[in-house]
């Protein structure tokens, strides 16, 4: 069975700082893929971020990154120059071929951000 | 504008009243399913279907049931609510099994109180 491992319940960062939020996945599957997921107070869920397990380059969308270290089971997200609208929980999520469809979150972390 | 929507958004009922949730995608995506989130344990999968008439348990299944008699239309239907079914509910939809496609689109999400 697929599991994501989320280490930091809560984190502060200073705003205009990157700030890296941590992933561990364990999965049995040969090809899956690696979720961020933004959760703002409000309750929604933002797609942030994705990485297949075959990319070889660690994705980018705009102030977010992927930081995919394969070998090592991690998917951590970078946010570059943070900003008080970051202040939200955060998700990691996976998906595999053996999963149904079915993505996989992790508790989630906490971020602050103070001005 | 592409989206999935609930309804309703908030609910507060009582023990054993039937409950529906709507929720209704406007992508033609052929995948659709529900989770429910609960603090501390991240987003868990109750049901989902990988087109129309076709649905499986997920995770949590109990107490739940669905349809899929339109391919834009998901309905989780509550039975016999009981409190333990207090939680935030989402619904998500993507074009195949989600993963594969790199994203799930989520609804806003319904969050239900049962006393």
């Amino acid at each position: 069975a697929q599991k994501i491992t989320q280490t930091q319940p809560g984190m502060f960062v200073q705003e205009k700082e990157a700030v890296t939020l941590d992933c561990t996945y364990d999965t049995s599957d040969q090809s899956y893929g690696l979720f961020w997921y933004k959760q703002p107070s409000s309750g929604e869920m933002i797609f942030l971020i994705y990485q297949g397990s075959y990319d070889e380059q660690n994705a980018t969308e705009g102030r977010y990154s992927l930081n995919f270290q394969k070998a090592r089971k991690s998917a951590n997200l970078v946010i570059s120059a943070s900003q008080l609208g970051d202040s939200a929980m955060y998700f990691c999520a996976s998906g595999g071929n053996n999963q149904g469809g079915k993505l996989i979150f992790g508790q989630g972390t906490e971020l602050s951000v103070k001005p | 504008e592409a989206q999935v929507t609930q309804n309703p958004r908030y609910l507060i009922t009582v023990t054993g009243k039937k409950l529906t949730v709507t929720c209704s995608q406007n992508m033609n995506h052929e995948y659709m399913s529900w989770y429910r989130q609960d603090p501390g344990l991240g987003l868990r999968q109750i049901y989902y279907s990988m087109n129309v008439e076709v649905t499986d348990k997920g995770d949590v299944p109990e107490g739940y049931k669905v349809s899929r008699k339109e391919k834009r239309n998901f309905p989780l239907i509550l039975e016999s609510p009981s409190p333990n079914q207090t939680s935030l509910y989402f619904c998500a939809s993507s074009r195949t099994s989600g993963w594969v496609q790199g994203e799930q689109y989520f609804g806003p999400g319904t969050r239900l109180t049962v006393t």
